[in-house]
């Protein structure tokens, strides 16, 4: 059974950090393109970042960049996302996801609430 | 970057009816388009890839078409469980950004 399940969600401040991972099993995660994508409350998907495979590829929405950066482990199975300066806009459920031509496989999200 | 524009933003549908949902692209993104179903409290679910291609489990009354700029995800017969959000979502080659529409939401009239 594939499974991906996302951690290190919170409640932060304005300016703040906070690092989420996901730990990925029931598939080949090594051969995976995978990418985060956030929701935020009552509002609809927005694509955050996605990694190649072997790590060398990373690309963000614009709103992210030089805030966030996505990596991976592929010898734990593990994909992350170092968020910092956070903003209240990035208010969102995160959820992990792998694929390329559309996304197989979701986890079940993580909450991030970035106020004072 | 390519916006996805999702249209109507709300579909109110009777149980067995055919429900047509729209999704447009500002530039052409050949057949890279995948729709996906959203139930509240879930993860969404991929149902269509390659702009026709149904995924793996998807029953055939789900059907993705067009291409370029235009597309399509039909239901052919609506069931009680397909009740949602629809999002559709470009995954353009080069560069790897992908954009997701805003969503169409189908409800039970």
């Amino acid at each position: 059974e594939v499974q991906l399940v996302e951690s290190g969600g919170g409640l932060v401040q304005p300016g703040g950090s906070l690092r989420l991972s996901c730990a990925a099993s029931g598939f080949t995660f090594s051969s995976y393109w995978m990418s985060w994508v956030r929701q935020a409350p009552g509002k609809g998907l927005e694509w955050v970042a996605n990694i190649k495979q072997d790590g060398s590829e990373k690309y963000y929405v614009d709103s992210v960049k030089g805030r966030f950066t996505i990596s991976r482990d592929n010898a734990k199975n593990s994909l992350y996302l170092q968020m910092n300066s956070l903003r209240a806009e990035d208010t969102a459920v995160y959820y992990c996801a792998a694929g390329a031509t559309g996304i197989d496989y979701w986890g079940q999200g993580t909450l991030v609430t970035v106020s004072s | 970057e390519i916006v996805m524009t999702q249209s109507p933003a709300t579909l109110s549908v009777s149980p067995g009816e055919r429900a047509t949902l729209s999704c447009r692209a500002s530039q052409s993104v050949s057949s890279n388009l995948a729709w996906y179903q959203q139930k509240p409290g879930q993860a969404p679910r991929l149902l269509i890839y390659g702009a026709s291609t149904r995924a793996t489990g998807i029953p055939a009354r789900f059907s993705g078409s067009g291409s370029g700029t235009e597309f399509t995800l039909t239901i052919s017969s609506l069931q009680s469980e397909d009740f949602a959000v629809y999002y559709c979502q470009q995954y353009n080659n080069w560069p790897p950004t992908w954009t997701f529409g805003q969503g169409t939401k189908v409800e039970i009239k």
